[in-house]
């Protein structure tokens, strides 16, 4: 059983570009989450897809969206990157089940700096 | 509005003692809470959860408590050890009719444990 993987590890961007972020979900897991964690702050959710539909949102404006894969893979995609979206992007993965059992589990996180 | 507190940003224990890291919350439809490690260049690790129809569970060396009417959950780690000096995140989810797990997080207690 293979864990949570994100890729790229840290990656540098500049205001107004776009950016595209990946993880690899927990095999056999259904249910990825996205969170953004800002130094100094717990991660933040930022949004969750299950079965290939996003299955619930946060506080986060439309350019932050995302995509889920047959194959458990994911995609965090932001536009229009502004200086306050450099903070550390991390994906979790879950397998949806009744409640009491909400176990995620993260990957190691990508950290995005917006100069 | 931060839903869940952890009111002191930094435990400092003696390796053998008893480490208690606290956690508060103030929304009443949590019904499942977790508590993560993490280490610094990693994601957060999974470590152990309650589910709010129980007050107690224990795992090893960890015991997490839950006071439903204090709206309060404590982590308790005895002997503690060296190893487990990390940041450590409390985190809840409520159950909105199985179509939302996000996790709501405090923003840590940075644990030091001295040998």
């Amino acid at each position: 059983e293979t864990g949570v993987t994100q890729s790229p590890t840290h990656l540098i961007k500049t205001r107004g570009q776009q950016v595209t972020l990946r993880c690899s979900s927990q095999s056999g897991h259904n249910t990825v989450s996205w969170y953004q964690q800002a130094l100094g702050q717990g991660p933040q959710f930022i949004f969750q897809y299950y079965r290939e539909e996003e299955n619930g949102r946060g506080n986060f404006p439309p350019r932050f969206s995302g995509l889920q894969f047959p194959n458990y893979s994911s995609e965090l995609n932001v536009n229009a990157l502004e200086l306050d979206d450099s903070a550390l992007y991390l994906c979790a993965s879950s397998l949806q089940a009744p409640p009491g059992s909400d176990t995620q589990y993260f990957g190691p996180g990508t950290r995005l700096t917006v100069l | 509005d931060q839903q869940v507190k952890q009111n002191s940003p930094s435990l400092s224990v003696q390796e053998g003692r008893i480490s208690i890291l606290n956690c508060d919350y103030t929304n009443s439809m949590f019904d499942y809470f977790l508590w993560y490690k993490k280490y610094p260049a990693e994601g957060p690790t999974f470590l152990i959860s309650i589910s709010s129809i129980k007050d107690k569970n224990e795992d090893g060396r960890f015991t997490v408590f839950l006071n439903k009417s204090a709206k309060h959950l404590s982590l308790h780690i005895v002997p503690s050890q060296p190893g487990d000096s990390a940041v450590y995140f409390c985190a809840a989810s409520a159950d909105s009719g199985g179509s939302n797990y996000k996790l709501t997080f405090g923003k840590g207690t940075l644990l030091t444990v001295n040998p």
